[in-house]
């Protein structure tokens, strides 16, 4: 059973860099077939694609956030992380990472997700 | 970018009762490439359907996945106490990837 967990610091501050880590376990990074996601949440709102990664680092962005964002992957630490830069109070939401199937690219395993907030 | 609006915004049922849930694309998705998915609160999203129709494992026969090209429809033959949720739609068809609004599932 594939398992994914969140990592990182709960509160940054406005300007900063969002820095957060999806440890995988149950299953390889390297295996192929897959992309590694983030996907975000704002309180009591709908679901945003921030982007995606594959094994070998190619990565995939949703154009709103493309300029600030950077997905990178470890495959030696089963791990994929997510810095968004120049945060602000509308980047305060829940991150969760998530398996995409990379024949559909929906999403089939789920992190618990972690509430980021922005605020000085 | 393909928008997804899902109506209704909440639906007031009683446990037995049918739902029938709408996801509406602005454009049509390509190859019926269509998901479903289930929250409920604090918890993570659940895949429930994808391609349109094909359930995702343990997901149960109550629930069926259908349509294509702009209309997709999600129903809930006889709804159960565990079934009361928001539930999204998402096309991954054409990038970005993006999501529905949600409909509310909500005990009447």
């Amino acid at each position: 059973q594939v398992q994914l967990q969140e990592s990182g610091p709960g509160l940054v501050k406005p300007s900063q860099t969002l820095s957060l880590t999806c440890t995988v376990s149950g299953g390889s990074i390297s295996s192929g077939s897959y992309y590694w996601s983030w996907i975000r949440q704002h309180p009591g709102k709908g679901l945003e694609w921030i982007g995606y990664i594959y094994y070998s680092g190619t990565t995939y962005y949703n154009p709103a956030l493309k300029s600030r964002v950077t997905i990178s992957v470890d495959t030696s630490k089963n791990q994929f992380s997510l810095k968004l830069s120049s945060v602000t109070a509308a980047d305060t939401a829940v991150y969760y990472c998530a398996r995409a199937d990379g024949g559909g690219n929906y999403f089939d395993y789920w992190g618990q997700g972690t509430l980021i907030t922005v605020s000085s | 970018e393909i928008v997804l609006t899902q109506s209704p915004g909440t639906l007031s049922l009683s446990p037995g009762e049918r739902a029938t849930l709408s996801c509406r694309a602005s454009q049509s998705v390509s190859s019926s490439y269509l998901a479903w998915y289930q929250q409920k609160p604090g918890q993570a999203p659940r895949l429930l359907f994808y391609g349109a129709s094909t359930r995702a494992t343990g997901i149960p026969d109550r629930f069926s996945g259908s349509g294509s090209g702009t209309d997709f429809t999600l129903t809930i033959s006889r709804l159960e106490p565990e079934d009361f949720a928001v539930y999204y739609c998402q096309q991954y068809g054409t990038s970005p990837l993006t999501f529905g609004g949600g409909t509310k599932v909500e005990i009447k």
